[in-house]
């Protein structure tokens, strides 16, 4: 299957500052990409989804301004959290879709923990 | 729209037993299913997927599952299951490509009780 990788895979930061996380597709084009969200002991809740080239569509609750979302290339895209706060801290999971691919392709994770 | 029932949060299960988790889900259109499995702070590990065709799919580390189209249900089994199976199940939906965005149940938590 394709290789997905995300960075970083945990941080740890201060409230209020911002968090960027880096989803990259290692070897295949990734058209569309999907953020989703997993608190402790729970299921993943979809963010967001976002096409190359185009504005994220967010998920009803998600806040668009808090959760930054940049596709802005094939093989790149990024969720910045806005002003961190503790009740932001998370697992954070990108997951890439594109041409030829029958499924979508989970990266590793970034775990968030906003002090 | 769709969804997806885990009715078991929670299953033990002692070692060299079979077991099987259930899953349920709801559309109006055809779907793709999958199973994944997540290990204690890690990411996701694609079991297996029913994308069409047979409906006994069979996956990694002797997981298969059974699409049943009439009760709508997705159910894993394994015949005989090991320590190192302990983890947190997830079964999702997607509505037919890889495009679409994927619909997660809630988890099963499976231990495996020597």
């Amino acid at each position: 299957g394709a290789v997905v990788s995300q960075h970083p895979s945990r941080v740890i930061c201060k409230s209020g500052t911002s968090v960027k996380i880096e989803c990259r597709s290692l070897d295949f084009q990734a058209t569309t990409m999907f953020w989703y969200r997993q608190f402790p002991k729970k299921s993943l809740m979809l963010m967001a989804t976002s096409n190359e080239g185009s504005k994220a569509t967010y998920e009803q609750g998600v806040e668009k301004d808090k959760f930054l979302i940049n596709h802005a290339s094939l093989t790149l895209s990024t969720l910045t959290v806005t002003s961190a706060h503790p009740e932001d801290s998370s697992f954070y999971i990108c997951s890439l879709a594109g041409p030829y691919q029958e499924t979508q392709y989970f990266g590793p994770g970034t775990r968030l923990l906003v002090l | 729209a769709q969804s997806v029932t885990q009715l078991d949060s929670q299953v033990p299960v002692f070692e060299e037993a079979p077991v099987e988790l259930r899953c349920n889900y709801s559309s109006s259109v055809s779907v793709y299913l999958f199973w994944y499995v997540q290990y204690p702070n890690q990411g996701l590990q694609l079991l297996l997927k029913y994308l069409s065709g047979s409906t006994l799919v069979k996956g990694i580390n002797g997981f298969e599952a059974e699409f049943n189209k009439s009760q709508t249900s997705f159910h894993l089994r394994k015949p005989s299951v090991h320590i190192s199976d302990t983890a947190e199940y997830f079964c999702a939906v997607s509505e037919g490509t890889s495009y679409d965005k994927v619909i997660f149940g809630p988890g099963t938590s499976l231990s495996v009780i020597p």
